[in-house]
């Protein structure tokens, strides 16, 4: 079946240094999507990408789109303690009719020492 | 605009005890899906509702694991017998739905707590 895989599980980071987390998905990917978890809240979208190739920029986040469509990346450029959570690529289900389901990556949990 | 809600915010029930979890989508989102995550780990895919589809089962993870849903509005999560392993926030998100995936929006979750 459709997986979605993320690395590193665990990143924790000195504040201002950069982090960088992949998904990697089994499927070529119609669209990627990444949601931030904040300790103790649930998950809100930040972003979707769609097209091979596509970079998009959201103030100090970067997320990159594959060419091929399988994989994605999320930078974060001089971390602040406000980064601290846990941070979720999923991709739609490739298989069936369920169309907008969506298969979430186990998530990378990112912790920012000051 | 209101959120997704979530109904309990925490249950805590004894072991062998039925639960029922209450969420209330978004007004005109289509599509609702139920996730559990257990304490640390990612959103385990329990149940999808698009429209007047017949739902994805797919995750349930145990025949003591029901899901309705009354037209495009509220949904209910029912676990019998629940077990300790049950334990866990379940989430609730809804988004539009069609022939691709939007993105979801997720209510607080309702924290689970079998003893």
């Amino acid at each position: 079946g459709q997986q979605v895989m993320q690395i590193p599980q665990y990143q924790h980071v000195q504040e201002g240094e950069d982090f960088t987390t992949y998904c990697n998905s089994s499927t070529t990917l119609s669209n990627i999507q990444w949601y931030k978890q904040r300790p103790g809240g649930h998950p809100v979208f930040l972003i979707q990408l769609v097209k091979s190739g596509e970079v998009k920029k959201q103030k100090r986040l970067t997320f990159q789109f594959g060419e091929a469509k399988k994989n994605s990346s999320l930078h974060i450029t001089a971390t602040q303690t406000t980064d601290v959570g846990t941070y979720f690529c999923a991709g739609p289900y490739a298989g069936g009719t369920s169309y907008g389901k969506l298969t979430f990556g186990q998530g990378t949990i990112l912790t920012v020492h000051p | 605009g209101a959120g997704v809600s979530q109904s309990p915010s925490n249950k805590v029930t004894e072991k062998g005890k039925d639960v029922e979890l209450r969420c209330d989508p978004i007004s005109g989102h289509t599509a609702l899906y139920w996730y559990r995550q257990r304490l640390g780990q990612g959103l385990e895919f329990l149940i999808y509702f698009q429209g007047n589809s017949a739902p994805d089962k797919s995750g349930l993870p145990s025949d003591r694991f029901s899901a309705e849903r009354t037209g495009e509005s509220v949904s209910t999560l029912t676990i019998q017998r629940t077990q300790q392993e049950d334990s866990a926030v379940y989430l609730c998100a809804s988004s539009f739905s069609g022939t691709k995936a939007y993105e979801q929006y997720f209510g607080p979750g309702t924290r689970l707590t079998v003893t």
